[in-house]
């Protein structure tokens, strides 16, 4: 495979559920990164790791744990998420974190009910 | 505070109708300011990338451009599949070199 991928691509969870997302890049890409797109926002970036080191955490609830093992694995764990945390789930790689060219899979729709 | 502004939030047009879409902007020390597509049920995809005021980009029917405070971006004779969400991001210097992501363009043309 190439680019980003990313699992699952649609996940619904109850409010007391823990569950993973994965991320996986081929591009030999330094750099990785979890945003949140909502309906009609901005997306908003969660995490940022560089060489498998968290470098940005922008006052993510606690819930939201990530977890970047080398450089082409990333995943975000998730437990007693509410129902505003429904959204699309991105994950982006870039040559490095100053790299403003990223490269996005196909994203996670997460629900929460 | 990094800010990105666009608009309109959506647009219709005919096919062949040329239109401009706008993102407007306040960042300290502009770094770079970027274009991406969305297509329903997919990520962004990277269209450009705009480093200092006065430059321009072309793609196929896309052209960005970038002033102090703004870049358009302008799509000649769009067809049906240019219809998608286009995302305008700016990087400001520093050491902090987040993406701030204006709201997107959801553009659809019509047969």
């Amino acid at each position: 495979e190439t680019g980003v991928t990313q699992t699952p691509r649609h996940l619904v969870m109850g409010m007391t559920n823990k569950k993973s997302l994965k991320c996986e890049q081929h591009l030999g890409h330094n750099a990785m990164y979890w945003y949140k797109q909502s309906a009609k926002k901005p997306l908003e970036l969660m995490f940022v790791y560089s060489l498998e080191e968290r470098v940005e955490n922008n006052s993510v609830p606690s819930r939201f744990s990530p977890e970047c093992p080398n450089s082409s694995h990333l995943f975000l764990h998730l437990h007693t998420l509410q129902p505003e945390d429904s959204a699309l789930y991105l994950c982006a790689s870039s040559r490095d974190r100053t790299g403003g060219k990223q490269y996005f899979g196909p994203g996670t729709r997460l629900t929460v009910t | 505070e990094d800010q990105v502004t666009q608009s309109p939030e959506a647009l219709r047009l005919q096919e062949g109708e040329s239109s401009s879409l706008n993102c407007s902007y306040t960042v300290s020390g502009l770094r770079g300011l970027f274009w991406y597509r969305q297509d329903p049920g997919k990520g962004p995809e990277f269209l450009f990338t705009l480093y200092s005021a006065g430059e321009e980009k072309e793609k196929e029917r896309l052209k960005a451009t970038l002033t102090k405070k703004e870049s358009f971006l302008h799509i000649t004779a769009p067809k049906p599949e240019d219809s998608a969400t286009y995302l305008c991001a700016v990087q400001a210097g520093g050491s902090a070199r987040q993406l701030t992501f204006g709201s997107g363009t959801q553009l659809t043309v019509l047969p």
